[in-house]
C-alpha cells in the first residue's frame, strides 16, 4: 500500500514563528502536493513538485515556501506564521503515469496559529 | 478554467438505502476522475479512479460512472451503512496539467 506520512497530526504555533510541515511518501512517486482545507473553501493547492528540487506555485502560495531535496520528502514552510494560516494541511503524492495517475493523501496536519 | 461541482452538499439517509452522489465538471479534457472519502479531521482516502477512456469502476458496494461528454460522474453506494458516513469528494486531473481540481464534497449521514 502507498503510504504518505505527515510528521504531525496537530500543531500549535505562535504568530511569527517559522513552521515546518514534513511529508514523506514511500512509493517513489514523482509528484508531491501541499493543500490546505478550510470550511466552505474546499481544498486549495499551495505548491506542488514534479521532481527533486523542482517546485511550482499552486493557487495560494503567498506566505508559504517548499523544499524538495529528496524524492520521498516534500516540506512546507511557513516563514512567519500568521493566524490566517490556521487550517488543515494535506500532503499528497502521485506517480507520473498519465491517465492512471492516482493521488494518495496523508492523514493531515491541523495547524493552529495563536 | 476547470470547475468541479458536487450536489448535494449534504445528504442524510436511513441505513440500507441505495444512494447516488453527483459530480459535474466544466472541461471534458480530463485524464481521470477520482472519488475520495474523508472522515472528520482526517486525510483523504482514495475510493475509485476512473480513467478518461473508462465508463465506470466498481469496488465492493461502490460504483462510479463517468460521462465525459456531459461532464458528469456519479458515485453509487449500495445498501448504505452508518460506517459510510463521511464527506465524499470528487476530483479531476486535467490533460496537460499536474493539478487535480477538487469539488467541495458531499457530506453524507447514514442513520442507524
Amino acid at each position: 500500500d502507498v503510504k504518505v506520512t505527515q510528521s504531525s497530526r496537530y500543531l500549535v504555533k505562535r504568530t511569527g514563528e517559522k513552521v515546518f510541515l514534513e511529508c514523506v511518501q514511500d512509493m517513489d512517486h514523482e509528484n508531491m502536493f501541499w493543500y490546505r482545507q478550510d470550511p466552505g473553501l474546499g481544498l486549495r493547492l499551495i505548491y506542488f513538485s514534479y521532481d527533486v528540487k523542482m517546485k511550482e506555485k499552486g493557487d495560494i502560495p503567498e506566505g508559504y515556501s517548499v523544499s524538495r531535496e529528496k524524492k520521498e520528502r516534500f516540506s512546507l514552510i511557513l516563514e512567519s506564521a500568521s493566524t490566517n494560516q490556521t487550517s488543515m494541511y494535506l500532503c499528497a503524492s502521485s506517480p507520473v503515469r498519465r491517465m492512471n495517475t492516482e493521488a494518495f493523501f496523508g492523514q493531515g496536519t491541523r495547524l493552529t496559529v495563536v | 478554467k476547470q470547475e468541479v461541482t458536487q450536489i448535494p452538499a449534504a445528504l442524510s439517509v436511513p441505513e440500507g438505502e441505495n444512494l447516488v452522489l453527483n459530480c459535474s465538471f466544466t472541461d471534458s479534457a480530463i485524464y481521470n476522475l477520482q472519488w475520495f472519502r474523508q472522515d472528520p479531521g482526517k486525510g483523504l482516502t482514495s475510493l475509485l479512479l476512473i480513467q478518461s477512456s473508462q465508463r465506470e469502476q466498481t469496488s465492493g458496494r461502490l460504483n462510479a460512472s463517468l460521462d465525459k461528454s456531459s461532464g458528469r460522474s456519479t458515485l453509487y453506494i449500495a445498501a448504505s451503512q452508518p460506517g459510510d458516513s463521511a464527506t465524499y469528494l470528487c476530483a479531476v486531473l486535467n490533460t496537460g496539467g499536474f493539478k487535480t481540481i477538487f469539488g467541495a464534497g458531499t457530506r453524507l449521514f447514514v442513520k442507524a
